[in-house]
């Protein structure tokens, strides 16, 4: 089946430095690549949209010059946090779209910024 | 827009009972609603969806949800809960005809009494 490995699965930072998660579609090809923001104890928030070749598109409040998505493969797709700080600890994930209702999301990363 | 409700934050029962998890969507056209659960720091895993086909869908671990249109309801059912499926389910309807973004539920945390 259509599997999604994302990495880190977890990582600890100093604030002002980035990170840097990556979501690798194993056995198909990406166009699509979804990245969602996720809170303790809170819903998945779509953060922004990728597509392999262009700009990505962000959603309303999202910042982006602070987290930098790039998709320049069918099969990798990255989320880069800039500069973070504390208020951007979270749980971040991505999720691949394969055809209008098949969807693969990846296990996910816990970024700590202390 | 479309939109999801889950009706309850949090639903507790006891092993071996019937369990129900609430969710009412509003759509402007016929929608595609799926039903994710997602394990403590760990990815989403699809439970079911629908998408115009049989209005009362089979899942995985016994999982069990239908399509209600004159309720615009999508409950998920199960008609025995195991201690293995204590987690945060997730209601999604899918945002757009025919494109590919997700609008998620607030989720609902199940909790199995032994």
């Amino acid at each position: 089946g259509a599997v999604v490995s994302q990495h880190p699965s977890w990582v600890i930072c100093k604030s002002g430095t980035s990170v840097k998660i990556e979501c690798r579609s194993l056995d198909f090809q990406a166009t699509t690549m979804f990245w969602y923001r996720q809170f303790p104890k809170q819903s998945l928030m779509l953060m922004a949209t990728s597509n392999e070749g262009s700009k990505a598109t962000y959603e309303q409040g999202v910042e982006k010059d602070k987290f930098l998505i790039n998709h320049a493969s069918l099969t990798l797709s990255t989320l880069t946090v800039t500069s973070a700080h504390p208020e951007d600890s979270s749980f971040y994930i991505c999720s691949s779209a394969r055809g209008p209702y098949g969807y693969t999301f990846g296990s996910g990363t816990r970024l700590t910024v202390v | 827009a479309q939109s999801v409700t889950q009706l309850d934050s949090h639903v507790s029962v006891s092993e071996g009972t019937p369990v129900l998890l609430r969710c009412n969507y509003s759509s402007s056209y016929s929608p595609s609603l799926f039903w994710y659960v997602q394990h403590p720091n760990k990815g989403l895993q699809l439970l079911l969806k629908y998408t115009s086909a049989a209005t009362l869908v089979k899942g995985i671990n016994g999982f069990e949800a239908e399509f209600k249109k004159s309720e615009t309801s999508f409950h998920l059912t199960k008609p025995s809960a195991h201690m293995s499926d204590a987690a945060e389910y997730f209601c999604v309807v899918s945002a757009i005809q025919g494109a590919q973004k997700l609008v998620f539920g607030q989720g609902t945390r199940l909790t199995i009494n032994p």
